[in-house]
């Protein structure tokens, strides 16, 4: 059975900090996801992470993926309130894109001023 | 293009009733999944639809829950009886490989079981 574990679950940081979110799953897979969801809100796809080594940066956020080692890390630069959210990642068990996603917990990210 | 549409948004029923849940998903797409997601929790697919087949229902709870996409398009999610353990947000997502098979979820129904 695959396992996707993410850490940390909780996560307060004052603005203009840097921090990393981790994400370890227990099969081989070159498919992981993050997405970002608001209190009340669907999820929405912010990385799709498709081979070793895959790096995908979009404004404050940047996602890798190390296959071997089974990880992918979300680091976030400079911290800005408005990133405020639960962040999870999710693994594609087939590594194909075409099977139902194994998510994590999430991390309850809060982002004070 | 139009997302995922799901109804109803919010369900709020008693112990031992039936309820049923209807989705959209994006024009075009062939593989349809719901998931359950318990407060706190992360998603967990509950069955995989690939146009009206399905391909993976593994953790449905049979017993209780039921899914159809009879038109290979829209698909329903029924639960009956409802238990408490049921209360969650029903998540459906859809994808398609002309899009790298990434998945677009919906909005979601919250249900409440009393």
């Amino acid at each position: 059975e695959l396992k996707v574990e993410q850490n940390p679950l909780f996560l307060s940081m004052q603005e203009g900090k840097n921090y990393t979110i981790y994400c370890n799953y227990s099969t081989t897979s070159d498919r992981l996801y993050w997405y970002r969801q608001d209190p009340g809100k669907s999820l929405e796809s912010l990385f799709v992470l498709l081979s070793n080594g895959a790096v995908k940066q979009e404004g404050r956020l940047m996602a890798s993926l190390d296959t071997k080692a089974r990880l992918s890390t979300l680091h976030i630069t400079a911290a800005v309130h408005d990133l405020s959210a639960t962040y999870f990642c999710a693994v594609d068990p087939s590594g194909g894109g075409a099977d139902g996603l194994t998510f994590g917990k999430g991390t309850h990210l809060i982002i004070q001023p | 293009e139009a997302g995922v549409a799901q109804s109803p948004r919010y369900k709020i029923i008693e112990k031992r009733q039936s309820v049923a849940f209807w989705c959209n998903p994006i024009s075009g797409h062939a593989t349809l999944y719901w998931y359950q997601q318990i407060l706190g929790q992360g998603p967990k697919l509950l069955i995989q639809f690939q146009n009206n087949g399905v391909v993976d229902d593994s953790q449905l709870p049979k017993d209780r829950f039921s899914a159809e996409r009879l038109k290979g398009v829209d698909s329903t999610l029924k639960i009956q009886p409802a238990k408490l353990e049921d209360s969650a947000v029903y998540l459906c997502a859809s994808s398609s490989r002309k899009v790298g098979n990434e998945q677009f979820f919906g909005p979601g129904t919250r249900l409440t079981v009393l």
